[in-house]
Parts: structure tokens; C-alpha cells; sequence
């Protein structure tokens, strides 16, 4: 079965500080990964996917996230962090018809 | 193109109560998925429709139901309300090319119904 795996529940930083969502993937076969954002009370808006072809894969809003096999990881990273990034962030894997979702990682913004 | 609805957006119910949510997806698309959205147990799916069939289901008891209509609308149904049936409904759509079931289908989301059982 196919899993995603988010550490940190909760990550605080500074405007203008860069911003690390780590996720850790387990899956059998080559995955389809992807990153939504949830605002407060609003639904899930498709940040970034990889679907096996850069590595490297840029997004909106300026987010970034590597798929790094050897280290079966999809972290997503921003250089420099808005105060409009506050929000939920998942990271999810797709499965048979259906997304699987990690815990989610709640992103704070300091001023 | 119009995103994914959802109706209605808030609803409360009592336990023991019947609920019914409905979800029209992008225009085109027809695959429809739900999703259960806990503060405990998080994102966890519901159940997945595609040309009115039923073709994924979640770890969910009989209580929870739905279906899809010809047009691709799709509505769950939730029987017997409990107070941990508590949470945000999501409903997502992708296209779909027939016979893709292994490849990539982004999914879009809706705004979510969000229920409160007292």
C-alpha cells in the first residue's frame, strides 16, 4: 500500500525566512506525488504534482519540491516566506482511484 | 470553466439524522471522489464514482452511500448520524481517460460541505 508520511505537525518561520515541508513517500511502484494548500475554511488547491518527469518541480505561489528516490522523499520548500502562505499543507500519493494524504503541516508566519 | 460545487456549504444535523451532499463536478469531468476531513484522523477517502460505478471504496461502515448520476453529479449520503461523523466533506473531479486507471489524474477539489452533528 501506498503511504505518505509528513514530519512536523506544525512549522513557525519568519517573513522572508525559507520555508521546508518535509514529506518521506513509500509506495512499491513509481509514484505520483503531489503538494495542496487548504486556507481556512476552503478546500484543497493543487500546489505542485511530480508525475515522473523533472525532478525539480516548480509550482504556484513560488514553492518548489524534489522527488528525491534514494531518499524516497518530496519535501517542499519556499526561499522566502509570505505572510500569505500561513496555511494547511499536505502531501499526498495517488493510489488506485484515490489520493492518499499525509497528517498535514500547519505553516505559521511570524512577522 | 466553472470549479467543483458543493451543496449546501454548512449544514447541522442531530444524531440519528440522515444527511445528503451533493457535489457537480468540473464540466467534463467524470470521475468524482469523496473525502472525510477530520481533525483526528485527517484526509481519509471516502469513496471514488466514474461513469456512475462505484469503483474504489474507503474503510467506511454501510452508513456512509453514494452514488452518481448520468451527468457526472454526484451525492453521499450519510444514514444514522453519530456525533464523530463530524467534519468537512470534500468532493474532487478529475478527467479521466478511459482505461487510464493506473496513470495520473489530478484531482480538483471543492470548497467542501462542512457538517456538524450535535
Amino acid at each position: 500500500a501506498q503511504s505518505v508520511t509528513q514530519l512536523g505537525s506544525h512549522v513557525s518561520v519568519s517573513e522572508g525566512a525559507l520555508v521546508l515541508l518535509r514529506c518521506n513517500y513509500s509506495s512499491s511502484v513509481p509514484p505520483y506525488l503531489f503538494w495542496y494548500v487548504q486556507y481556512p475554511n476552503q478546500g484543497l488547491q493543487l500546489l505542485l504534482k511530480y508525475t515522473s518527469a523533472a525532478t525539480l518541480v516548480k509550482g504556484i505561489n513560488g514553492f518548489e519540491a524534489e522527488f528525491k528516490k534514494s531518499e524516497t522523499s518530496f519535501h517542499l520548500t519556499k526561499p522566502s516566506a509570505h505572510m500569505s502562505d500561513a496555511a494547511e499543507y499536505f502531501c499526498a500519493i495517488q493510489g488506485a482511484q484515490k489520493l492518499v494524504f499525509g497528517q498535514g503541516t500547519r505553516l505559521t508566519i511570524n512577522p | 470553466k466553472a470549479g467543483v460545487t458543493q451543496t449546501p456549504r454548512y449544514l447541522i444535523k442531530t444524531r440519528g439524522q440522515q444527511v445528503t451532499l451533493s457535489c457537480s463536478p468540473i464540466s467534463g469531468h467524470r470521475s468524482v471522489s469523496w473525502y472525510q476531513q477530520t481533525p483526528g484522523q485527517g484526509l481519509q477517502f471516502l469513496f471514488e464514482y466514474f461513469s456512475e460505478t462505484q469503483r474504489n471504496k474507503g474503510n467506511f461502515p454501510g452508513r456512509f452511500s453514494g452514488r452518481q448520476f448520468s451527468n457526472s453529479r454526484s451525492e453521499m449520503n450519510v444514514s444514522t448520524l453519530e456525533l464523530g461523523d463530524s467534519a468537512l466533506y470534500l468532493c474532487a473531479s478529475s478527467l479521466e481517460l478511459a482505461g487510464a486507471l493506473s496513470s495520473y489524474n489530478e484531482q480538483f477539489f471543492g470548497p467542501g460541505t462542512r457538517l456538524t452533528v450535535l
